[in-house]
């Protein structure tokens, strides 16, 4: 089946350390691959995505590398800040209108 | 442009009574997809809109659950009767309708809490 599994949380960071979260998936086809992140209040925002193998999608700091052989799609960002304090979701799909693959959602807390 | 909203935020009822949760997607959107987070396990998908027509309702998890798109713009999920495993947050989310070669984002609602007690 389709699944995505993420590192457990929650993760608290001091401002400016270094932030992976990983998330590893398994899929019946070849999917495309995506970072939500809902901030205190707010509805999921999408973060940033890759369709293919090797692609590498950022936004905002962070950056995931799409890995096909390792099947993973780990979140990275060089210096996080209080205001990145939010859960991450990743998520996989296969093609337009087709539903989407959550993890379970990572909680950071960064710390001033 | 409006972003997908949810009504209501927050709904607090007893077992057994009904709840009915709305949702209206960005104007123009004909995919609407409801899902659901259970309390600190993944997002699940219920079903999924195309218009007023359901095009995908394998995520739906019984027959208490009806959801409807009348006039393919706002949706509703009516939960009848509510059990206590019903609780989670629930997420709307709508998207263009495209061609087959690449990946529409879905735009998500702030969510419903439900809490049946």
């Amino acid at each position: 089946g389709n699944s995505v599994t993420q590192m457990e949380g929650p993760v608290t960071l001091s401002e400016e350390a270094f932030l992976t979260i990983n998330c590893t998936y398994t899929a019946t086809g070849y999917p495309s691959l995506f970072w939500y992140v809902q901030y205190p209040g707010e509805g999921l925002q999408l973060l940033l995505k890759a369709t293919k193998a090797d692609d590498k999608g950022s936004n905002k700091g962070f950056e995931a590398t799409y890995r096909k052989e390792t099947t993973s799609f780990h979140l990275e960002k060089g210096s996080v800040q209080v205001s990145d304090s939010a859960v991450y979701f990743c998520a996989l799909t296969f093609n337009t209108g087709n539903q989407f693959y959550f993890g379970t959602g990572t909680s950071l807390t960064v710390i001033p | 442009e409006a972003g997908v909203t949810q009504f209501p935020s927050h709904s607090v009822i007893e077992k057994g009574q009904t709840v009915t949760l709305r949702c209206d997607p960005i104007s123009g959107h004909d995919n609407l997809y409801w899902y659901r987070r259970v309390m600190g396990k993944e997002i699940k998908f219920l079903l999924h809109f195309v218009k007023e027509s359901k095009q995908d309702e394998s995520g739906m998890p019984n027959n208490r659950f009806l959801a409807e798109r009348t006039g393919g713009t706002y949706s509703t999920l009516k939960v009848q009767p509510a059990e206590l495993e019903d609780s989670g947050v629930y997420f709307c989310a709508s998207s263009h309708t495209s061609g087959v070669r690449w990946v529409n984002e879905q735009f998500f609602g702030p969510g419903t809490r439900l809490t049946v007690l």
